[in-house]
């Protein structure tokens, strides 16, 4: 069965360094977002991407984050400067189109843990 | 987003059906209601999707109420495989899943 990808399965890192958090969609899959869960708290809706740009961002989403697509398989979410509460864990997912008709593959995440 | 309402935790024996309550009253007629379930350590995963109609998949059942204004997911029969944190989650030609602190249920051997 395909899967979404995620690496590093934990990263640890010093607070105000940059991180980034790799992600391998399901390859004929048009739509890419990225949640987050904070440790027992809801997951929390990030960014959707499609056709090379954000289509959606939450209010968590601010300057400090950013998405890419740099080649055709890969999608990449960027914290430039990282805080203690961006501790969590990060989740990818794709699907094939948008909407609520449809169903999200998500990966088995990324810990992240700002020290 | 239409809000859902789903009791806070639940517990089945093994090898039993279980029944899973959501309500939606405030639910428009283009939502869709799907429901996705996080096991331990894992990322969310999809479970079942309808509109108005019951659904069946490998999975579960969904069962829709008349007036929409409620749903049930239904395993037929339930594994420890099955304990997680369960998701009714509304929405229509929205790209985003709204989660919220959804049913733990917990399955005793």
């Amino acid at each position: 069965e395909p899967e979404v990808t995620q690496t590093p399965s934990h990263q640890v890192t010093q607070m105000g360094q940059e991180v980034i958090l790799r992600c391998v969609p399901i390859s004929n899959h048009l739509y890419f977002y990225w949640y987050r869960q904070i440790l027992g708290q809801k997951v929390e809706f990030l960014v959707s991407f499609y056709n090379n740009e954000i289509s959606e961002k939450s209010e968590i989403f601010d300057d400090q984050f950013s998405v890419e697509r740099p080649d055709g398989s890969n999608f990449t979410l960027k914290i430039r400067s990282t805080k203690l509460e961006d501790s969590a864990m990060y989740f990818c997912a794709s699907s094939e189109v948008t909407g609520m008709n449809t169903e999200a593959f998500f990966g088995q995440g990324t810990r992240l843990t700002v020290v | 987003d239409a809000k859902t309402t789903q009791p806070n935790s639940m517990e089945s024996n093994e090898e039993e059906p279980v029944h899973l309550p959501c309500n939606h009253s405030t639910i428009s007629g283009t939502d869709y209601i799907h429901w996705y379930r996080q096991l331990p350590s894992q990322g969310p995963e999809y479970v079942i999707h309808g509109l108005t109609s019951n659904v069946n998949n490998r999975m579960a059942s969904l069962a829709i109420a008349e007036d929409r204004k409620s749903s049930t997911l239904i395993l037929h029969r339930a594994t420890l495989r099955d304990a997680a944190v369960y998701y009714c989650i509304l929405g229509y030609y929205n790209e985003k899943l709204t989660f919220g602190t959804g049913t733990r249920l917990t399955i005793i051997p």
